[in-house]
C-alpha cells in the first residue's frame, strides 16, 4: 500500500520567494497533519485537518503560512513569503480519526531558504 | 514549555549493550506512542501503550507506560547497529492532539 507522499523532497529557494509544499494522505485517512520539524524546537504541529476542514491551526507561524485541503486525498502548505528561518523539514502524516490512532508520516520535504 | 521531557537526549554505546530511554511528564496521557525516525524518513510508529503499568514487548525493545499514565520508559536489549536511530515519544492529550517528546537520538556502534 502506498504511504503518505510528500513533494517535493528537497526545496532550494531565495527569501522572498513563494514555497508550496504538496501532501497525497493515505486513502481512507480522514486526519491530516502538517509538522515541522528542526534541531532546536523537535517536531511542531502547524496545522491539523479532519474530514477536509482545518480544526486546529494554532500552530502556524504566522500570517506568511497558509494550509489547504480541497479534497480527502490532496493538501498543500504554503509559504509566502518565506524567510530564512523557515528552513526546516516539512512533514505530513494521515491518520484515521479517533483515539490511539498512529499517524503515518511522510519522508518530508527538506526547505532551504537562502 | 515542554510538556514531554525525553532523557537522555543523546546515547552512543556499543552493540550488545543494554539501554534505557525515558520519558516524563507532569500531565496524564491517554495513551503514548513512541516512534523511531531514521535520517531523511519521517517517524514510523513502534507501539502504543494505553493502560498505566502497561508493558509491551517488540523483540528486544520493552516499553512501559507508569501506572499514573504520566511517563513511559523504552528498554533495549542487547543493542544492534539496526536500533540506531531518533526515538520519540508522543503522549496523546486528545483525538487527535500529541505532545511530542524532543527525542533521544540513540547510536550503536559495531
Amino acid at each position: 500500500d502506498a504511504g503518505v507522499i510528500q513533494s517535493p523532497r528537497h526545496e532550494v529557494t531565495e527569501m522572498g520567494q513563494e514555497v508550496t509544499l504538496r501532501c497525497k494522505p493515505i486513502s481512507g485517512h480522514n486526519s491530516l497533519f502538517w509538522y515541522r520539524q528542526t534541531m532546536m524546537r523537535g517536531l511542531e504541529l502547524l496545522i491539523y485537518f479532519n474530514n477536509n476542514v482545518p480544526i486546529d491551526d494554532s500552530g502556524m507561524p504566522e500570517d506568511r503560512f497558509s494550509a489547504k485541503m480541497p479534497n480527502a486525498s490532496f493538501s498543500t502548505l504554503k509559504i509566502q513569503p518565506s524567510e530564512p528561518r523557515d528552513s526546516a523539514v516539512y512533514f505530513c502524516a494521515s491518520s484515521y480519526t479517533g483515539g490511539s490512532q498512529p499517524q503515518h508520516f511522510g519522508d518530508g520535504t527538506r526547505l532551504s531558504i537562502l | 514549555t515542554q510538556l514531554l521531557e525525553q532523557s537522555p537526549q543523546f546515547l552512543s554505546i556499543q552493540e550488545g549493550e543494554n539501554l534505557t530511554v525515558y520519558c516524563n511528564s507532569s500531565s496524564v496521557f491517554s495513551s503514548l506512542q513512541w516512534y523511531r525516525q531514521e535520517p531523511g524518513e519521517g517517524p514510523v510508529l513502534l507501539v502504543t501503550v494505553v493502560t498505566g503499568g502497561e508493558v509491551k514487548k517488540l523483540k528486544r525493545l520493552t516499553f512501559q507506560f507508569g501506572d499514573a499514565r504520566k511517563d513511559s520508559s523504552l528498554h533495549i536489549t542487547a543493542a544492534q547497529p539496526g536500533d540506531t536511530g531518533l526515538y520519540l515519544c508522543a503522549g496523546e492529550r486528545s483525538n487527535y492532539q500529541l505532545i511530542w517528546g524532543a527525542g533521544t537520538k540513540l547510536i550503536i556502534k559495531p
